[in-house]
């Protein structure tokens, strides 16, 4: 069974602009989460997603944004990137939510000059 | 409040030594879940235990153990016979029971020595 795949990589913006990082969960999951990893403050949730609704958003600003599709896949979304936003972004998935494992994707390294 | 504290920033052994992570945690909930995840240079959370709150049972699986102790928040990891392989950086976590969301450590970076 394929894991969490998250695309692109890595990437590379500039302050101001936006980006949308894409991450498809593990065949017949239906929940996915999101996270942030910084030097600074660690592994910080982001929002999560079931049945293509936002179920719970962790603390950060509007400029942070995401959906999910009917097929499960899960896009997020930063407009007017400022150089704190530059971070590992790791996608999970789990069968349903509320206590089930997340299963964690390779992230994004998001780079913001 | 809910956190997850691992005082351990760095560990260095040498090839073969036991090890173990400490990870201590606070919560409001009766019920709740505890992870541990292992991080390689790849960057990858890779999934290695999950235990629930009502299940102090001990857990072994090869080389990795797991000591869960509700009286004192603590819910530790060891790694005998450590092997260069298993260094990475390993977070422990606390699944919020409303919501599921995963409420991580710092982080311990494990490097293991030839």
């Amino acid at each position: 069974k394929a894991g969490v795949t998250q695309t692109p990589r890595y990437l590379i913006k500039t302050r101001g602009q936006q980006v949308t990082l894409s991450c498809s969960p593990i065949s017949g999951h239906r929940s996915v989460s999101w996270y942030q990893q910084t030097p600074g403050q660690g592994l910080q949730f982001l929002f999560e997603y079931f049945s293509e609704t936002q179920r719970n958003k962790g603390n950060f600003p509007g400029r942070f944004s995401g959906r999910q599709f009917s097929n499960s896949r899960s896009e997020m979304n930063v407009s007017t990137l400022e150089l704190g936003d530059s971070a590992l972004y790791l996608c999970a998935s789990s069968f349903n939510p509320n206590q089930e494992t997340q299963y964690f994707g390779p992230g994004t390294r998001l780079l913001v000059l | 409040a809910q956190k997850v504290t691992q005082a351990q920033t760095e560990i260095s052994v040498v090839e073969k030594e036991d090890v173990t992570l400490d990870c201590v945690y606070e919560t409001r909930d009766t019920t709740y879940y505890l992870f541990w995840y292992k991080q390689p240079p790849s960057g990858e959370l890779v999934f290695l235990i999950r235990r629930n709150s009502f299940d102090e049972q001990n857990e072994i699986s090869g080389r990795y153990s797991w000591n869960f102790q509700k009286s004192t928040s603590s819910f530790n990891f060891t790694i005998t016979a450590s092997q260069v392989v298993d260094s990475a950086v390993y977070f422990c976590a606390l699944s919020e029971w409303e919501t599921g969301k995963l409420i991580f450590g710092q982080g311990t970076t494990l490097q293991v020595k030839p």
